[in-house]
């Protein structure tokens, strides 16, 4: 079956940095998709990452290794509106997308 | 302000009630879908459409069914609602299909009771 993991819940202090992680196990790989979510809101596009390695817009990065099914978000400086879900989700070779529960990120003060 | 809207934003059903979700989106995007999300899973497919006239099965379509008459709207129909249907429902959008970035609405929280 196809699987993505992430975990639940995380905790960081503001203006630490944070590293949440994600592992899949999917039919094929065209890419992985991070996207926020605030509580009560819609989910909006973060990164998109196709081809091995960082990609780096401003406090957020996202890493991607394919050989390992690996991927995390990286998020430098953090501030409390940072306070969000954070989900995974990676295509596979139907171009379909396979979603991870999210992971729960709490910043406190 | 474009974007997808999503109506309505809560509503409360009686089990075996019909109900129509509505969403629209103003951006000229081909592609539409409808996810369902609920506590501790991902975002789940219920259908998509590709273009203005054509519709697809996702991964959870069953008791759902879906048209898309002009390349706008995009409504969700439950024909007979059931509990297991209480949710909050994603309409989202994108200019191509799932490899491309997709724009959510806001979201329509269902219950069933």
């Amino acid at each position: 079956g196809q699987n993505i993991d992430q975990p639940t819940e995380m905790t960081a202090t503001e203006g630490a940095i944070v590293q949440i992680n994600c592992t899949y196990q999917t039919s094929g790989f065209n890419g992985l998709f991070w996207y926020q979510q605030h509580a009560g809101e819609a989910p909006t596009f973060l990164s998109y990452n196709v081809l091995d390695g960082l990609e780096e817009k401003g406090r957020f990065s996202s890493f991607l290794s394919r050989s390992k099914g690996y991927s995390y978000l990286l998020l430098k400086e953090l501030q409390m509106k940072d306070s969000a879900s954070y989900l995974c989700a990676v295509l596979d070779s139907n171009y379909q997308l396979i979603w991870g529960a999210g992971t729960k990120l709490i910043i406190k003060p | 302000i474009a974007g997808i809207t999503q109506a309505p934003t809560s509503q409360i059903l009686a089990a075996g009630r019909r109900m129509t979700l509505r969403c629209t989106q103003d951006m000229r995007h081909n592609a539409m879908y409808w996810y369902r999300q609920d506590l501790g899973l991902g975002l789940r497919l219920i259908h998509y459409s590709n273009t203005a006239g054509t519709t697809g099965k996702g991964e959870v379509p069953d008791g759902y069914s879906v048209s898309r008459a002009n390349t706008d709207d995009f409504p969700l129909t439950l024909a007979s609602a059931v509990p297991s249907q209480t949710s909050v429902y994603f309409c989202a959008s994108s200019v191509g299909g799932q490899e491309s970035e997709a724009f959510f609405g806001q979201g329509t929280r269902l219950t069933v009771v």
